[in-house]
């Protein structure tokens, strides 16, 4: 597809359980975000991928929270031993490398609806 | 940590009215963007304001960045039921990262 995608659309979970919430970016993209939303919210900064370069964890709320990216593509983010309080929308944005553009757009997917009970 | 404000939270109006959102921070941003937002869906961006006092116009949608590049305005001209969404400003410190607003949640009723 031409846009980003995220899997699943929605997640209900049991309190203590781990999930894991994959982002397509569009093909082309280097830079890959993972941002948290709480309902009708603004967006939370959780992690960035830029190319090869270490990504920038600084949102990551807490060590329960971590992310991959897979040859510069596919990213998986893993919320372990959720809590109710995970419970949000988690949205993956994908952009161009920040060299061939002075300020970047990014691309959202429709975000990955996750409830913990 | 939230590092741009927007004002008002939620705003709710009629159809034909005017309307400003304020985004504010203490912070410069070498660039600042606006995004709108309906539910189910992710942001789409709207405009991307660089140049300290720029002025940019779509539809009837007006964007104003700051002289000194700390805040930023959006007026939206005669709103329309299709303007409701969240609205959300979302500042750039460098070309990588970008922090976003607390975002203003419009309801146009007809």
């Amino acid at each position: 597809g031409a846009g980003v995608s995220q899997s699943p659309s929605n997640k209900v979970t049991e309190k203590g359980k781990d999930v894991e919430l994959r982002c397509d970016p569009i093909s082309g993209h280097t830079a890959l975000y993972w941002y948290r939303q709480s309902l009708g919210q603004g967006l939370e900064f959780l992690i960035y991928f830029q190319g090869n370069s270490a990504p920038d964890k600084s949102g990551l709320p807490s060590d329960r929270f971590s992310a991959e990216r897979t040859g510069g593509s596919v990213s998986t983010l893993t919320i372990q031993r959720t809590q109710q309080e995970d419970s949000a929308v988690y949205l993956c944005a994908s952009s161009l490398p920040p060299l061939i553009q002075r300020t970047e757009t990014q691309y959202f997917g429709p975000g990955t609806r996750l409830l913990v009970l | 940590t939230q590092l741009l404000e927007q004002s008002p939270q939620f705003l709710s109006i009629q159809e034909g009215e005017n309307l400003t959102v304020y985004c504010n921070s203490s912070s410069v941003f070498s660039s600042l963007q606006w995004y709108r937002q309906e539910p189910g869906e992710g942001p789409v961006l709207l405009v991307t304001v660089v140049t300290g006092g720029e002025v940019k116009k779509l539809k009837r949608l007006t964007f104003q960045f700051g002289d000194a590049r700390k805040d930023s305005s959006l007026h939206i001209t005669a709103a329309q039921p299709g303007d409701t969404g969240l609205y959300l400003c979302a500042g750039a410190y460098n070309t990588d990262k970008l922090i976003f607003g607390t975002g203003t949640r419009l309801q146009v009723f007809p």
